[in-house]
């Protein structure tokens, strides 16, 4: 089956770090990739959606400055958390659609990255 | 107003013995896909089993079988003989019709934690 891979999975950082997060689709070509955060025992809200070849569209409420998106090719999207602060520690998790995808076909989700600032 | 909703938070099977995840949605969209995702501690979205807005037969994938009552908008999951490896976190998810800004996203409830006792 597809297959969406996240990197990395955890990260330690100090703050006012910029963390970059890279999301791959490694079968398939990915249009559109989305990318969402997840607070411990809360559910998934999606942060962004993003095309490639184009800026993403955000969500209500989430700083595209703060969160830069970049869907560079179809196989790739990164997430860059700049200037972290505590805060912004979650778990951030990726997935990605391919071109042409039907209704019916599930998102593929990557294994997600524990983002942790001291 | 919440576009899924699962009331349960917390849910306790014996094993062997069947469990129903609730799962109740609100749309307007005549075209809408309901999904059923597992989340074990490690983080992964693992999808298990999809409903379509126009599907007259309930979906069964395996174990899990999907209770489709479109007039009272509810789409529950059924897992049968239930296993210790199936303790984790549940989430249904809805897509509706295609929109432009979100091209397809998924909308999570809040997930209901699964746990089966030995």
């Amino acid at each position: 089956g597809a297959v969406v891979s996240q990197h990395p999975s955890r990260v330690i950082c100090k703050s006012g770090t910029s963390v970059k997060i890279e999301c791959r689709s490694l079968d398939f070509q990915a249009t559109t990739m989305f990318w969402y955060r997840q607070f411990p025992k809360q559910s998934l809200m999606l942060m962004a959606t993003s095309n490639e070849g184009s800026k993403a569209t955000y969500e209500q409420g989430v700083e595209k400055d703060k969160f830069l998106i970049n869907h560079a090719s179809l196989t790739l999207s990164t997430l860059t958390v700049t200037s972290a602060h505590p805060e912004d520690s979650s778990f951030y998790i990726c997935s990605a659609r391919g071109e042409g995808a039907s209704s019916n076909q599930p998102q593929h989700f990557g294994d997600g990255t524990r983002l942790s600032i001291l | 107003a919440q576009k899924i909703t699962q009331t349960q938070p917390g849910m306790f099977v014996q094993e062997k013995e069947a469990v129903t995840l609730d799962c109740t949605y609100d749309t307007s969209d005549q075209s809408y896909g309901l999904f059923w995702y597992k989340q074990p501690s490690s983080g992964e979205m693992i999808f298990l089993i999809y409903q379509g807005s126009y599907d007259e037969q309930n979906a069964t994938e395996g174990r899990y079988s999907l209770n489709f009552q479109k007039a009272r908008k509810s789409a529950n999951l059924v897992i049968s003989a239930s296993q210790l490896g199936d303790s984790a976190m549940y989430f249904c998810a809805m897509r509706e019709g295609l929109r432009a800004r979100s091209q397809g996203n998924l909308i999570f409830g809040k997930g209901t934690k699964l746990s089966v006792k030995p």
